[in-house]
């Protein structure tokens, strides 16, 4: 069973506009929430987490939101730049620095 | 600061082998996560190491083992190899202190192919 859904398994934006990432999850217990950017050949790079208890958090271009009721995080980067191509992994786990269930992925492409 | 390393970067082995993959921590950092990444899917959870005991597992069969050394660095072990165990290993090292465990910081991986 996919705890951690990513539904959008790729995205194109322009440089400068908006990305925004989703993320669905079904497993009530989870109560932190993080996103990694991977590269190819390297590991997932720690982008932004957030608790349970925000509904938003805010680091230089990126923001998560969270949706505790619809169980449904987002991603927004504002603005995009070339160097943000990559795959994005959203993840969660049931106290920080627990076990993380990763969702599959969403390739992000900017377009110069 | 020293981030996080693999070794070996890339590993072949025949089917019913046994390999053991490496991982030094993150400087300052005292609990070890594995993560197997298979082809185009998101990393799932082997096991972790928190001052060299297991501290939890995910839905792994016994052949894969682990070991946390006094400084923080891990092995994975994985004995009778299957082809289906050709992945990406993720190593992430994180700090417990005061009863939180903070972000995990991954390693750039071993690539293991079974053939």
């Amino acid at each position: 069973d996919q705890q951690v859904k990513q539904n959008s398994p790729s995205l194109s934006v322009q440089e400068g506009r908006i990305s925004i990432l989703n993320c669905d999850y079904t497993n009530s217990m989870f109560d932190y929430f993080l996103w990694y950017k991977k590269y190819p050949a390297e590991g997932p790079t720690f982008l932004i987490s957030i608790s349970s208890i925000k509904d938003k958090n805010e680091d230089g271009r990126f923001t998560v939101f969270l949706n505790k009721s619809a169980k449904h995080l987002s991603l927004h980067i504002v603005p995009s730049q070339p160097g943000d191509s990559a795959v994005y992994f959203c993840a969660a786990s049931e106290a920080a620095g627990n076990k993380l269930t990763f969702g599959g992925g969403t390739r992000v492409l900017v377009k110069p | 600061e020293t981030g996080v390393t693999q070794s070996p970067t890339h590993l072949i082995k025949t089917r019913g082998q046994q390999v053991t993959l490496r991982c030094s921590s993150q400087s300052g950092h005292n609990t070890v996560s594995w993560y197997q990444q298979a082809l185009g899917q998101g990393p799932q959870f082997i096991f972790q190491y928190y001052r060299e005991e297991e501290n939890g597992r995910g839905n792994f069969p016994p052949r894969f083992s682990g070991l946390q050394f006094p400084n923080y660095s891990s092995e994975l072990n994985v004995n009778a190899l299957e082809l289906d165990d050709s992945a990406l290993y993720l190593c992430a090292s994180s700090l417990a202190a005061g009863g939180a465990i903070y972000e995990q910081y991954f390693g750039p991986g071993t690539r293991l192919t079974v053939t």
